[in-house]
C-alpha cells in the first residue's frame, strides 16, 4: 500500500530535550515536505527537499531541522524544543513531475507538545 | 500564488442539504487548484485538483468544483451531504512554474447538523 508513514503519532517532551519526528515514504517520490497544522493558520510549511541531499527552508524554519540522506526517509529534527513548537505535524511527499501540478501524500499527522 | 482566502472557518449544514465552501486566491500567473480534506485524527487526502481544460471539476465523495478565473475562485460544492462529510476542508494553490510550492487556505470546517 502506498503510503506515508510519521512516528511518533503523539508526543509529550521537555523543552529543550532534543527530538526527532521521522517521516518514511514507499512510493520513489522525489518531493518530500514538512508543514505544521495550528488553529485557524492552515498548514504553514516548515522545510521541503526536491531530493536527495537538496533541502530548502519553508515558511517557518526556525528551530527544525530536516535531513534527506535517502530518497524515502526525511525525518524533522528539534535541537531544542520550545512550547511554541507545541502543533501538529505532517509529512508529505509527492512526483516532481513536470511542475508542481502532482498532489501531495500525506501521514497521519505527529501531535507533540512541549512543556 | 500570494494568498489564499477561505472566507469560512467554520460551516455549519444539515444533512442531506447542499453546501458551498468557498475558496479565494491572488495571482497574476496560471495556477494549480487542489481541495483537500482532513477527516478527524487523519492527514489530508486530495479530494479534486483543475490543472486545465473543463473549469468544472469532479472530485471522490461527490464533490465538485469551479474554478473562475476572472474572479479567481475554485469555490467547492456538493449538492447534499451526509454525516460522513464532516471533515476540515483545505484549498491550495501553485503557480505554473514556480518553485514547487503550495499556498493555503486556512481550511473550512464542515459541520453536519443531524
Amino acid at each position: 500500500e502506498a503510503q506515508v508513514t510519521q512516528n511518533p503519532r503523539y508526543l509529550i517532551t521537555v523543552t529543550g530535550k532534543k527530538l526527532t519526528v521521522t517521516c518514511s515514504q514507499n512510493m520513489n517520490h522525489e518531493y518530500m515536505s514538512w508543514y505544521r497544522q495550528d488553529p485557524g493558520l492552515g498548514l504553514r510549511q516548515i522545510y521541503y527537499s526536491m531530493n536527495v541531499e537538496v533541502t530548502d527552508k519553508g515558511d517557518v524554519p526556525e528551530g527544525y531541522k530536516v535531513s534527506r540522506k535517502e530518497k524515502r526517509n526525511f525525518p524533522l529534527i528539534l535541537e531544542s524544543p520550545s512550547p511554541n513548537q507545541t502543533s501538529l505535524y505532517f509529512c508529505a511527499s509527492r512526483k516532481s513531475g513536470t511542475g508542481n501540478d502532482q498532489p501531495q501524500h500525506f501521514g497521519d499527522g505527529t501531535r507533540l507538545s512541549i512543556l | 500564488a500570494q494568498s489564499v482566502t477561505q472566507l469560512d472557518s467554520q460551516v455549519p449544514v444539515f444533512e442531506e442539504a447542499p453546501v458551498e465552501l468557498r475558496c479565494n486566491y491572488s495571482s497574476s500567473v496560471s495556477v494549480y487548484l487542489f481541495w483537500y480534506v482532513q477527516y478527524p485524527n487523519q492527514g489530508l487526502q486530495l479530494l479534486l485538483k483543475y490543472l486545465s481544460g473543463s473549469t468544472l471539476v469532479k472530485g471522490i465523495n461527490g464533490f465538485e468544483a469551479e474554478f473562475n478565473k476572472s474572479q479567481t475562485s475554485f469555490h467547492l460544492r456538493k449538492p447534499s451531504v451526509h454525516i460522513s462529510d464532516t471533515a476540515e476542508y483545505f484549498c491550495a494553490v501553485s503557480e505554473a512554474g514556480s518553485n514547487y510550492q503550495l499556498i493555503w487556505g486556512a481550511g473550512t470546517k464542515l459541520i453536519i447538523k443531524p
